[in-house]
């Protein structure tokens, strides 16, 4: 059971815009910025947002994240076939003392 | 150009122990603090530990404290994780990440490694 609660699933066509639901708590999200990363399996994870809505370099404009209260989204547009890929979201947490992630959601682009 | 290279991985008995390295090159090591991050198979990605670039501050996750231990040598340019008691469910590919700003709060981990395996098995 993740402290961070992400949808297990999330699907979109070609050029569509998906958004990725991210909650937490007080302890964590609440009071402490949220990044995002994109992670196959076997491979390096890749940080896509960080700070709730920066991205580094190099991520392109389509990936862009939001915070409010408790939760936080990570929205991407014009989706592409390369977008197929696990996504989580992680934030401190001041209670755990330590870096909380979500469960992860599996992208599928159709 | 950031690479982070973890090493020392392998198949050992529920018990034992295995030191894990993560050798980093491309920026000032002795700058930033180091994480190290897990994923179980088929599990998604659980926070270890983490140490700040002078070794003073250090936690871990309730399921290692305890067993595991981070530490890193700076001359080095090396991060270290001391494995012992090892169970079944530290099964995992382990990976050691750097946090992206060398001050200030934690805001993410912008360069990951690859990742070496540990598998505890009878």
């Amino acid at each position: 059971q993740s402290v961070l609660t992400q949808p297990p699933s999330a699907s979109g066509t070609p050029g569509q815009r998906v958004t990725i639901s991210c909650s937490g708590s007080s302890s964590n999200i609440g009071s402490n910025a949220v990044s995002w990363y994109r992670h196959l399996p076997g491979t390096a994870p890749k940080l896509v947002i960080y700070s709730n809505d920066q991205r580094p370099s190099g991520v392109p404009d389509r990936f862009a994240g939001s915070k409010s209260g408790t939760s936080a989204s990570l929205a991407i547009s014009g989706l592409q076939s390369e977008d197929d890929s696990d996504y989580y979201c992680a934030a401190w947490d001041d209670s755990l003392n330590g870096v909380v992630f979500g469960g992860g959601t599996k992208l599928t682009v159709l | 150009e950031v690479q982070l290279v973890e090493s020392g991985g392998g198949l050992v008995q529920p018990g034992w122990s295995l030191r894990l390295s993560c050798e980093a090159s491309g920026f000032t090591f002795d700058d930033y603090a180091m994480h190290w991050v897990r994923q179980a198979p088929g599990r998604g990605l659980e926070w270890v530990s983490a140490i700040s670039w002078n070794s003073v501050t250090i936690v871990y996750a309730d399921s290692v404290k305890g067993r595991f231990t981070i530490s890193r040598d700076n001359a080095k340019n090396s991060l270290y994780l001391q494995m012992n008691s090892l169970r079944f469910e530290d099964t995992a590919l382990y990976f050691c990440a750097k946090k992206i700003h060398s001050s200030g709060r934690w805001v993410g981990l912008d360069y990951w490694g690859h990742g070496t395996l540990v598998t505890v098995s009878s």
